[in-house]
């Protein structure tokens, strides 16, 4: 069965520091992986997906970068954060059209 | 039982038909979440719900606290609509995000 990873579950981070957060799926091959976030009083926002690896589709301008280094690993990173970084961040992944959310890390900056 | 449940699964209308789609929740919430997906595409938000009712364009949501209720409305249906319509609350407590199993709608022209 297929099982999706990701870590940490919450952080604290100072404002200018790097983030990375980990996203990783076991028992299926080549699959739509998602970041979204929820900010505090706003709803879910598509931030990356990826068909495969190395491809990265941002859907909005932003402090944050994404990358796909291997078939069911996808990382979403900041070089200096924000403090409106803080929110709540979930990745998923898909190989038809259903996605499975991961459980998800919530992100304070301060 | 699941801790939302979305009514009805699959949904198939004619352009211009009156759609609804009922989310029951059973647990405490911070906020209601109805996300849209395109047939190969990303989840996208249209509405987050605290209390009452929001409107956007031909898309209306609203939400009963007391009775742990939210229903979305799609007036003058177009084929355009036609997509998983997907109810969601949370954060809660433990920090997770619930997700119903969507509503497929599908708009005839």
């Amino acid at each position: 069965s297929q099982t999706i990873h990701q870590w940490p579950a919450t952080l604290v981070q100072p404002v200018g520091s790097p983030l990375s957060l980990e996203c990783t799926v076991e028992g299926t091959s080549n699959p739509n992986l998602y970041w979204y976030r929820q900010a505090a009083g706003r709803g879910l926002q598509l931030l990356f997906y990826s068909v495969g690896i190395g491809q990265i589709s941002s859907e909005v301008p932003q402090n944050l970068s994404a990358s796909r280094p291997q078939d069911r690993q996808f990382i979403l990173s900041s070089k200096k954060l924000l403090l409106s970084d803080s929110g709540f961040y979930l990745c998923a992944w898909s190989v038809v059209v259903t996605q499975y959310f991961g459980p998800g890390t919530r992100l304070t900056v301060l | 039982k699941n801790e939302v449940e979305q009514s009805p699964q699959n949904l198939t209308a004619q352009e211009g038909e009156f759609i609804t789609i009922n989310c029951s929740y059973s647990v405490g919430i911070s906020a209601l979440h109805w996300l849209q997906q395109h047939p190969g595409g990303g989840i996208v938000s249209l509405f987050m719900l605290s209390s009452g009712k929001k409107k956007h364009g031909r898309l209306i949501a609203t939400i009963n606290i007391q009775e742990k209720h939210s229903s979305l409305h799609i007036t003058a249906s177009h084929p355009r609509d036609s997509a998983v319509y997907i109810c969601a609350v949370g954060p809660n407590r433990d920090d997770k995000i619930i997700f119903g199993k969507g509503t497929r709608l599908h708009i005839l022209p």
